[in-house]
């Protein structure tokens, strides 16, 4: 069975700051992973997928990396903004289906 | 046009009704999905639909029914809800095991 972490759970950082979000996963036999971002009450936004077979993937300020055989994932964001703040979602494609870590909700201070 | 629309927005209903979710994509995409969302908790599949055939049930109760009458369209039906299955409804579409696109969700309410 394919288990999502991520951690922390909760971060709060000054604007201006670069920040680290880290997701794992237990199976390594993974498809792609993708990082969400939602707002609260409402859908979520797929930010950045990589692919198995890649090791990151960069939009703007932010960059995704992934390393399967250790079965992490981080997300970095530069220079982080009052907009950024939100839940942040980290998902597997796991045989059919999307797995999800339980998320870092992220506030940034103005 | 990457967007995925969900109707309604929100929706309140009674333990006896019987309601519909709707949710529309126009992306060309063959699989679509229907994830369940309770508060502060990550997505949990409910189902999966490929080239409009239900390929995946993730052991959900009866009183949700999904149908997809088109490759665009896909309803979710609802009968005798408990108000444990208040939650934030969401859909999603893909091409195969690609990127998810995530519509807005429509926030149930069972009273």
């Amino acid at each position: 069975k394919q288990e999502v972490t991520q951690i922390p759970a909760a971060l709060s950082v000054p604007e201006g700051e670069n920040l680290v979000l880290n997701c794992s996963f237990t199976d390594s036999a993974i498809y792609n992973l993708q990082w969400f971002r939602q707002d609260p009450g409402k859908g979520l936004t797929s930010l950045l997928l990589i692919q198995s077979s890649q090791r990151e993937q960069t939009s703007g300020r932010l960059n995704a990396s992934l390393d399967k055989s250790s079965g992490r994932s981080t997300l970095y964001i530069a220079a982080s903004q009052p907009g950024d703040s939100a839940t942040y979602l980290c998902a597997v494609v796991y045989g059919n289906k999307l797995v999800f870590g339980a998320g870092t909700i992220l506030r940034v201070k103005s | 046009d990457t967007e995925v629309t969900q109707t309604p927005k929100h929706l309140v209903m009674g333990m006896t009704n019987k309601k519909s979710l709707k949710c529309e994509q126009h992306m060309g995409h063959r699989a679509m999905y229907w994830y369940k969302q309770k508060a502060k908790k990550p997505p949990e599949l409910m189902f999966v639909y490929s080239y409009e055939k239900l390929s995946i049930n993730e052991s959900v109760p009866s009183r949700f029914s999904p149908e997809c009458p088109n490759s665009s369209l896909l309803n979710l039906h609802l009968h005798a809800l408990q108000p444990e299955d208040s939650a934030l409804y969401l859909c999603a579409s893909s091409r195969a095991a690609d990127t998810q696109y995530f519509g807005p969700g429509t926030r149930l309410t069972v009273l």
